[in-house]
């Protein structure tokens, strides 16, 4: 089964650290999606792409996070300088188009100290 | 008000029963609906999707919409203790908006 795949899938360091997440979305997708997971505020979408192109980003803190696609292969998530607050669980999503299906990755669980 | 709202629950239903999960959004412009499981340190899965009113079914699982209404459910036939989750109910308007998710729990 195609599946999105992500790295790490957890990671601990210390504020102020920049953190790296990546994903590598199923084959053929065209679009991508970042969300973040936490118990108080559920399942938030960060910013999603279409054919590389972000196309909406509202969702997330403009002064720390930055997303990327740099080829149709890989998308990036980077928080710098990363704060306690930031801790979640963080999913990547790839689908055909922005309304169907979207395929979660396993997440990765991020612990800022 | 939250664009997608689902009552958190537990909503604890007995094995062999039917779980109702309901779901209400507010864009009435949204035009796709989508039911995922999600297990306890897991990440989403999808269950269904549905497009048009009326009910879709796939095995065990049977999705409901009505857009006047503006009201999605999920039933769940011969409830099994791994169907035990959090269902979380999204809809597409211009873009997916998760609701915070019912737990299910399911006693044998």
């Amino acid at each position: 089964d195609a599946r999105v795949t992500q790295t790490p899938r957890h990671k601990v360091t210390e504020m102020g650290q920049e953190v790296t997440m990546r994903c590598q979305p199923i084959l053929g997708h065209n679009t991508v999606f970042w969300y973040r997971q936490t118990m108080m505020q559920g399942l938030e979408l960060l910013a999603y792409f279409r054919n590389r192109a972000p196309l909406d980003d509202s969702g997330m803190p403009k002064d720390r996070f930055s997303a990327e696609m740099p080829d149709a292969t890989l998308a990036t998530l980077k928080i710098q300088p990363s704060e306690p607050r930031d801790s979640a669980v963080y999913f990547c999503a790839s689908g055909l188009e922005s309304n169907q299906p979207q395929h979660f990755g396993d997440g990765t669980r991020l612990s800022i100290l | 008000q939250k664009e997608v709202e689902q009552n958190s629950g537990p909503l604890s239903v007995p094995e062999g029963a039917i779980a109702s999960l309901n779901c209400t959004y507010s864009d009435r412009g949204s035009q796709s609906f989508f039911w995922y499981r999600q297990y306890s340190g897991k990440s989403p899965e999808l269950i269904m999707f549905i497009y048009s009113n009326g009910d879709k079914e796939d095995g065990r699982f049977t999705a409901q919409l009505n857009k006047a209404s503006q009201y999605v459910s999920l039933l769940i036939r011969d409830s099994q203790p791994s169907d035990s989750a959090t269902y979380l109910c999204a809809a597409y308007g211009n873009k997916l908006v998760f609701g915070a998710g019912t737990i299910l729990r399911v006693k044998s």
